[in-house]
C-alpha cells in the first residue's frame, strides 16, 4: 500500500460528459502529480501541484483541468469528455519536489 | 526535451534465467533514474533508484546501474521467479520540478 488514494476505481460515463477523479496523497506529501496511462500513449506526465501551487503542466487538455485544496487532496476535472479519453488516471505523490514518487491504483475512465 | 527509451517487449523467460531490460536516456544535466514496477490491477511501484553517476540501485534482487558515459540505466536480476512477471517502466526525474518521464514500459512474464 503506497498510501496514495484514489476515487473512484472506476467509472463509466458517455461522451459530452464531466467527471472528477480524487486523489489523497499520502501523509505529509506535499506535492501532487497526474498522470494518463494509455496503451497507444505509455505513461503521459499531465500536472503537478505543490503546496497547493501549480508547479509544472505536461501534456493535458485545455479541457482538463486540476487543483490542489488546503488540506492537500487533489482534484482532476475532465470535461467534454471523448473517446480518446478513456484511459487509467494515476495521481501520485512526494515529499519534495526531488523526491521518489508514490503511485496510487489509479482510477480506470471509460468513455463510451 | 528528456526522453527515456526502453526495449521493446513482451519478454519471455523461464524461471531462474537470467533478466536484463535495457534502458536509455536523453537528458540535459544529471537526473536521477528509477525504475518502477506494475503489477496486474495496481499502481506502479518504486522497484530501484540511482541519483548520479555509477550509483548502483537495489532491491528484491533487481539492480541497476547509473552509466553516465553510455546514458543508460540497464534492469538486471540474475534469477527470476513466476512472481516478477509483471510491467517494468525505467524513468528519470527531470531537474526542473521533479515530475518523472517514463519510457514505454517492458512486460515481463516468467514461466515456471
Amino acid at each position: 500500500d503506497s498510501g496514495v488514494t484514489q476515487t473512484p476505481k472506476h467509472l463509466i460515463t458517455a461522451t459530452g460528459q464531466r467527471v472528477t477523479l480524487r486523489c489523497s496523497p499520502r501523509s505529509g506529501d506535499l506535492s501532487v502529480y497526474w498522470y494518463q496511462q494509455s496503451l497507444d500513449q505509455g505513461l503521459q506526465f499531465l500536472i503537478q501541484y505543490y503546496n497547493g501551487e501549480e508547479r509544472a503542466k505536461g501534456n493535458i487538455l485545455e479541457r482538463f483541468s486540476a487543483q490542489q485544496f488546503p488540506d492537500l487532496h487533489s482534484e482532476l476535472n475532465l470535461s467534454s469528455l471523448e473517446l480518446g479519453d478513456s484511459a487509467l488516471y494515476f495521481c501520485a505523490s512526494s515529499v519534495e519536489w526531488n523526491s521518489p514518487l508514490h503511485f496510487g491504483n489509479g482510477t480506470r475512465l471509460t468513455v463510451t | 526535451g528528456d526522453s527515456v527509451t526502453q526495449m521493446e517487449g513482451p519478454v519471455t523467460l523461464s524461471e531462474e534465467a537470467f533478466l536484463t531490460i535495457n534502458c536509455t536516456y536523453t537528458a540535459t544535466g544529471y537526473p536521477s533514474l528509477f525504475w518502477y514496477v506494475q503489477y496486474p490491477g495496481e499502481g506502479l511501484q518504486l522497484l530501484l533508484k540511482a541519483t548520479k553517476a555509477d550509483d548502483k540501485g537495489s532491491n528484491k534482487g533487481f539492480e541497476a546501474t547509473y552509466r553516465k558515459e553510455t546514458t543508460s540505466f540497464h534492469l538486471e536480476k540474475g534469477s527470476v521467479q513466476v512472481s516478477d512477471s509483471a510491467v517494468y517502466f525505467c524513468a528519470l526525474m527531470d531537474n526542473q520540478g521533479g515530475k518523472l518521464i517514463f519510457g514505454q514500459g517492458t512486460e515481463l512474464s516468467v514461466k515456471p
